[in-house]
């Protein structure tokens, strides 16, 4: 099937800090979404992107759209203790319903 | 807020046996899918309905795995027989098609 790749895989940080996080794919995709998973939980959506060159933010996250439309990227900013969980990507085709999710990356922000 | 609701949230059955899931998506959501995950391979589809008809069932085991959306407040997955490699969290998502999916909370499967 489709694979994502995030990296990087697993993130330590300060809080306090920012966060950079990227997902790549080998085909291209109409949209993009960012979702968060904390542990017992379901991802929940964050940020969708659905234009090329789009930069979204949503609070101290902001999302990019990459020009070639394989690839996203997400900050945080300040990073704080309850950011701690897995980040997930997601690419949709258009006409398509199904999201490809990436691999995930954990993020743990040491207080 | 409006939230997907699955059940049971835990679900430990012996090997062979039947297991439902199952799934009331959000009111006026016309996209419901069924995911899976596990740690080696991470989120993967297994089926979706749209106005509850299925479109994609390409990634369920056909021989033991069934999804039905009996009603629109209901999706339902079922195993059977199961077996240990189905040991996984099986998330429904439901949504307007391009919009973004609302996840349930999962539910937790551990066949022994």
């Amino acid at each position: 099937g489709q694979q994502l790749n995030q990296s990087p895989q697993s993130m330590f940080i300060q809080e306090g800090e920012d966060v950079s996080m990227n997902c790549t794919s080998s085909s291209i995709f109409n949209t993009w979404l960012w979702y968060k998973q904390d542990p017992g939980e379901g991802p929940v959506l964050l940020i969708a992107l659905y234009k090329a060159g789009e930069l979204t933010s949503n609070g101290r996250l902001t999302a990019q759209f990459g020009i070639t439309r394989k690839d996203s990227f997400l900050n945080i900013s300040a990073s704080i203790p309850s950011d701690v969980g897995i980040y997930f990507c997601a690419g949709q085709r258009t006409g398509a319903n199904n999201l490809f999710f990436g691999t995930g990356t954990r993020l743990t922000v040491i207080p | 807020d409006a939230r997907v609701t699955q059940t049971p949230r835990h679900k430990v059955t012996e090997m062979g046996q039947e297991v439902t899931m199952r799934c009331q998506p959000i009111l006026g959501h016309n996209t419901v899918f069924w995911y899976r995950q596990t740690m080696m391979q991470g989120l993967e589809l297994l089926a979706y309905f749209r106005n509850r008809a299925p479109l994609d069932d390409s990634g369920m085991p056909k021989d033991r795995f069934s999804a039905e959306m009996p009603d629109a407040t209901l999706a339902t997955l079922k195993i059977q027989p199961s077996e240990p490699r189905d040991s996984a969290v099986y998330f429904c998502a439901s949504g307007l098609a391009s919009y973004g999916y609302t996840f349930g909370s999962g539910t937790r499967l551990t066949v022994v």
